[in-house]
């Protein structure tokens, strides 16, 4: 069956850096885009990157622009998103999502992780 | 990249029907045919519940149907449950492969 694990969430000062993993399971890996989204404590929820199955392009929000990074290994199965220069907003929930067969909707969800951004 | 629309909340009985609404614009929900609805339960992730607009994916009940106008989309559940109180999402695309959610309604069953 489709598993999504996130991991690597935590407790980090403004201005740190943190990268979160996906471990994927249960379907072709590289067929499909990925996305993340977060939900902060409290709030709804917030789309904020994806990266293409085939070009490996990727796309963020305006917020996240320039600071997170999304990269995957299909040799591991594994999705990351590397976050620098964090901020109190930052704080949520984060996502991982697999696209739907015909990448119009968000078929598959991992249980989040927490990143939390405090000093 | 404005939220989508949405009621912060709406309510109804036992077996009443209730309507989520979800309105964007023209660069978003008008502009295509790509609207999706999501379940989040309590400490869940969420759950797709609609797809383009109307798609039921499978194993989701025939109570939960949904439609679009203009710049509006819609979410029905009909015949509700104590298990359908929750929070729901729309999320639409908008273009060059991003997407943008609602702000989300608490659905209360009383």
């Amino acid at each position: 069956q489709v598993q999504l694990v996130e991991s690597g969430g935590g407790v980090v000062q403004p201005g740190g850096s943190l990268r979160l993993s996906c471990a994927a399971s249960g379907f072709t890996f590289n067929n499909y885009g990925i996305q993340w989204v977060r939900q902060a404590p409290g709030k709804g929820l917030e789309w904020v990157a994806f990266i293409h199955f085939d070009t490996n392009h990727q796309y963020y929000t305006d917020s996240v622009k320039g600071r997170f990074t999304m990269s995957r290994d299909d040799s591991k199965n594994t999705l990351f998103l590397q976050m620098n220069s964090l901020r109190g907003d930052d704080t949520a929930v984060y996502y991982c999502a697999k696209d739907g067969p015909e990448g119009d909707d968000f078929d598959y969800w991992g249980q989040g992780t927490l990143v939390t951004v405090s000093s | 990249q404005s939220a989508l629309t949405q009621p912060r909340s709406v309510s109804g009985s036992p077996g009443q029907s209730v309507t989520i609404s979800c309105t964007g614009t023209s660069s978003d929900v008008g502009g295509y045919n790509y609207v999706s609805w999501y379940q989040q339960h309590p400490g869940k992730a969420p759950k797709v519940m609609i797809s383009d607009v109307t798609k039921r994916p499978s194993g989701v009940p025939d109570r939960f149907s949904a439609s679009k106008s203009g710049n509006t989309a819609s979410l029905t559940i009909s015949g509700l449950q104590a298990e359908d109180e929750a929070d729901y999402y729309c999320c639409s695309y908008a273009g060059n492969y991003i997407w943008v959610f609602g702000g989300g309604t608490k659905l209360t069953v009383l």
